[in-house]
């Protein structure tokens, strides 16, 4: 069965640093992998997802995330944290295609400090 | 970025009350998800509808739970006689024609008292 495990409910960084979000996942078969990101009262929005094309993806509001097949990782990083970037963070697998059932992670709450 | 809305935003039920929760999403895709998510719990997949038809449920999705389009546009999900459980958010995804990537709704909070 599909899994994914986010390292860390909570992470806190300062504005202009390093942004990283751990993911990691079981499949047993080449997986499809997503971001997807969650504002206060809002839906979740796709930041970006690895369709087995290149292995480092860029997605939108300059994050990007690396898939590592010997780690089963997909971490989710940012050079340089925004303000505006506060918000929780799902990583999610689907198996087979884009369209089948996605399994989340628990998510990671980020909170930008001045 | 394409919309998918949900009505209502919230509601409110008594326990035993059946409730129907309503999902325009992107129009005329054959695909079409629930989701929900308990309160500090992950997002959980509930059922997928393919054609008209559910082509795949998890095993959250039992005799109380159902869906359907009743018209070419909107998708339901009903739950006939709710439970104190049942209280969560929940999320309907639909994926762009040319995309393949389900795009989520704002969501419909549900609060079973």
């Amino acid at each position: 069965a599909q899994s994914v495990t986010q390292l860390g409910s909570h992470v806190s960084v300062s504005e202009g640093a390093l942004v990283l979000l751990r993911c990691n996942y079981s499949s047993s078969v080449p997986p499809y992998l997503f971001w997807y990101v969650q504002y206060p009262n809002q839906g979740l929005q796709l930041l970006l997802k690895y369709t087995s094309a290149a292995t480092l993806v860029k997605g939108i509001n300059g994050f990007e995330a690396e898939f590592k097949k010997s780690e089963t990782s997909f971490h989710l990083t940012k050079p340089s944290a925004h303000m505006s970037d506060a918000a929780e963070y799902f990583c999610a697998v689907s198996e087979g295609s884009t369209l089948g059932r996605l399994y989340f992670g628990r998510g990671t709450q980020l909170t930008v400090w001045p | 970025e394409p919309e998918v809305t949900q009505t209502p935003s919230h509601q409110v039920t008594q326990m035993g009350q059946e409730v129907i929760l309503r999902c325009v999403p992107i129009s005329n895709h054959l695909y079409f998800y629930w989701y929900r998510q308990i309160l500090g719990q992950k997002v959980e997949f509930l059922v997928s509808f393919y054609n008209n038809e559910i082509s795949e449920k998890s095993e959250i999705f039992d005799d109380q739970f159902s869906v359907e389009r009743p018209d070419g546009s909107n998708f339901t999900l009903k739950i006939r006689s709710t439970k104190l459980e049942d209280s969560a958010m929940y999320f309907c995804a639909s994926p762009l024609w040319d995309q393949e990537t389900q795009y989520f709704g704002p969501g419909t909070r549900l609060l079973v008292l």
